[in-house]
This record gives structure tokens, C-alpha cells and sequence, in this order.
């Protein structure tokens, strides 16, 4: 079946920028998605990108995809102590989302 | 308002009791999800609704029963339910299944069976 893959942690500095990674399996996911979610929160959508681009900017968040190796990254400057949480990769066919294990960033001041 | 709604914020249940998780939308989304999420792990998908009707089960056991009683509103049954079924239980919601799916994500219900 589908499989969605990231590295479990990440610790930067306030100020520095973060690289989240992720690695997914189904070619045919449409849309690829990253999510944030804070402690006993739920999940809070951040960006998104169709698979048939490679980068997508919004703000201080950067998306980027490559299809062929089912490569996708999320850059987040200028990190803030307020990004702190966890992120998840998803992948999205028909309606059916499957989840990466999430990354948990930690922003030391 | 782009909120998804859920209550109980916190439920607590024994094994023999039967209760009840409700979620609402009022953003017109016709697709609603129930996802199952343990500590430290990703959300897992359970059902989906697509315009009311049942599109998508996850082999999920029948002790949890999905009801979508209109557009706005997702009901999740819970009945003989076991320790481990202990979890996060998120609602979802989106316009529909197919485009940007964006999800919309209720605060989640913390479910514990004793």
C-alpha cells in the first residue's frame, strides 16, 4: 500500500531556516500535503502542491517536489520559536489521505 | 466561520458503555472524515462521507458506527470498546473529494476506555 516517510526529529535556532523532508511511495497521489499540529491540538493544514509542479512559495514556507525520485521538502525561514510542532506529509487520492509518522521541530532561542 | 466543531473535548467510557462523538461544519463541505490518531503517531484514516452517503470504511470494527445525519453533522457510535481503542479522534471536513481536498480539522476528541 501507500507509504509516506520522514526523518522523526529536527532541532534548528530561532532566526535559522528548517528543512522537513518526506519520501512517498503512490505515483499517483494528486495533491501532496504538509500539516501542522501543537501539542493537543488538531491538525492545521499549511500548504499544499499538485504534483505536477515542483515548488510552490507561500510567505515563509517553500514546497518542493520531485516527482521522480517521490521527493517532497518543506523550507520554513526565518523559524520562530512559534513553529515548534509537529509536521506531518500527507499524501491525497480521491479523498483518501495517508499520513508520514510526522516531525517534530524543535526551535531552541 | 472555517471551524470544525467536536464534542466532547474529553470523554471517558468503560467497556460496556455506549456513547457518542459528534462533530459539525458549517462551511457547506460535503465530504466529512472520522481519522483515529494514537500519541506520537499520524492520524489514520476510519470513514469518509461523500454527500452523506458512506464512501470509504477502513476496515474499521463495527464497534464504531458512523452516522451522517445531514451535510453539517458526523456522529461516530462507540459501543464495547476496548483499552486500546484509547486515541485522539479527529474530525474532517472538505468542499468535496476531488481537487485540493483541503481538510479542515476539528480540535479532536480524547477518548480513554477504562
Amino acid at each position: 500500500g501507500e507509504d509516506v516517510e520522514q526523518s522523526l526529529f529536527l532541532s534548528v535556532r530561532e532566526g535559522d531556516s528548517s528543512v522537513i523532508n518526506c519520501t512517498y511511495t503512490d505515483s499517483s497521489s494528486t495533491y501532496l500535503y504538509w500539516y501542522k499540529q501543537e501539542p493537543g491540538a488538531g491538525l492545521q493544514l499549511l500548504t499544499y502542491i499538485f504534483s505536477n509542479m515542483d515548488m510552490k512559495q507561500d510567505q515563509r514556507l517553500t514546497v518542493l517536489l520531485n516527482k521522480k525520485d517521490k521527493h517532497l521538502s518543506l523550507r520554513i525561514a526565518d523559524t520562530q520559536t512559534g513553529d515548534s510542532a509537529i509536521y506531518f506529509c500527507a499524501e491525497s487520492n480521491a479523498g483518501k489521505s495517508t499520513f508520514g509518522d510526522g516531525t517534530t521541530l524543535t526551535v531552541k532561542p | 466561520d472555517t471551524e470544525v466543531t467536536q464534542t466532547p473535548k474529553h470523554l471517558v467510557m468503560g467497556m460496556t458503555n455506549k456513547k457518542s462523538l459528534k462533530c459539525e461544519q458549517h462551511m457547506g463541505h460535503r465530504a466529512m472524515y472520522w481519522y483515529k490518531q494514537k500519541a506520537k503517531k499520524p492520524p489514520e484514516l476510519m470513514f469518509v462521507y461523500s454527500y452523506e452517503k458512506l464512501s470509504i470504511n477502513e476496515s474499521v470494527p463495527s464497534r464504531f458506527s458512523p452516522e451522517c445525519p445531514n451535510s453539517s453533522l458526523l456522529n461516530l457510535h462507540l459501543h464495547a470498546l476496548q483499552p486500546e481503542d484509547s486515541a485522539l479522534y479527529l474530525c474532517a471536513s472538505s468542499q468535496d473529494l476531488g481537487g485540493v481536498t483541503e481538510a479542515f480539522f476539528g480540535q479532536g476528541t480524547r477518548l480513554t476506555v477504562v
